[in-house]
């Protein structure tokens, strides 16, 4: 079974430009998230998506951050424009929505930001 | 949410138990408790998940006392691989897609010693 995918793995770009991370989760997970981890500090959450639709971004930074899932499939999250502390990590999450399945959530490799 | 408390870091050595102890101690009667890993430069795995009394896998345990206020995660004869992050969530399973927030805390940094 194919894991969760991410790309770019590695970004680094200076502030004030924009940038955009793309995620294929595993096939059928209906639940999609997009996390910040800072390093030293536990993932953050950003959005939630349930097919395509938005469960939580009650922690997305609306002015500067968005992020869609047209199809209910893949996933892209937008910073423009990028601040200095927006370097972190950007995972991205999938999961089963029913039961104690949605307990376990699949986890892809992340992408590295850094903002010069 | 209920909020969680677990201990910032442990050490250990290779051959040893290690138990990892998770206070929750507004957990609600939806909430389920899991744990995950997190190895440096990688994203969370999934571990093991338990309501109560005591659940056993391949690669850990976890003992949930009656009362469900508390966690501990048990991890058997730990060898220097197990050196990574764990982190003890509560997650409300309401049978909708608004329950299941997957929401970590800090974690608990374990280094395991040669």
């Amino acid at each position: 079974e194919a894991g969760v995918a991410q790309s770019p793995r590695y970004k680094i770009i200076e502030k004030r430009q924009s940038v955009a991370f793309w995620c294929n989760p595993i096939s059928g997970h209906a639940t999609l998230y997009w996390y910040q981890q800072i390093l030293g500090q536990g993932p953050k959450l950003l959005i939630q998506f349930q097919n395509n639709g938005v469960v939580d971004d009650s922690q997305l930074p609306k002015d500067r951050f968005s992020a869609e899932r047209l199809k209910g499939v893949d996933s892209t999250l937008k910073i423009q424009p990028a601040k200095l502390e927006d370097s972190a990590v950007y995972l991205c999450a999938s999961s089963l929505n029913s039961g104690t399945s949605a307990l376990e959530g699949y986890f892809g490799p992340g992408t590295r930001l850094t903002v010069l | 949410l209920a909020k969680t408390t677990q201990p910032i870091s442990m050490d250990s050595y290779e051959g040893q138990e290690v138990n990892i102890t998770c206070s929750h101690n507004n957990i609600a009667t939806n909430d389920y408790i899991t744990w995950y890993q997190q190895f440096p430069s990688q994203g969370p795995r999934f571990i093991i998940q338990g309501y109560k009394t005591k659940v056993t896998n391949e690669v850990a345990s976890l003992f949930i006392p009656a009362d469900r206020k508390s966690s501990t995660l048990s991890l058997p004869r730990v060898s220097l691989s197990d050196t990574a992050v764990y982190y003890c969530l509560v997650v409300p399973i309401t049978g909708g897609a608004a329950g299941n927030k997957l929401t970590f805390g800090g974690g608990t940094r374990v280094l395991v010693k040669p």
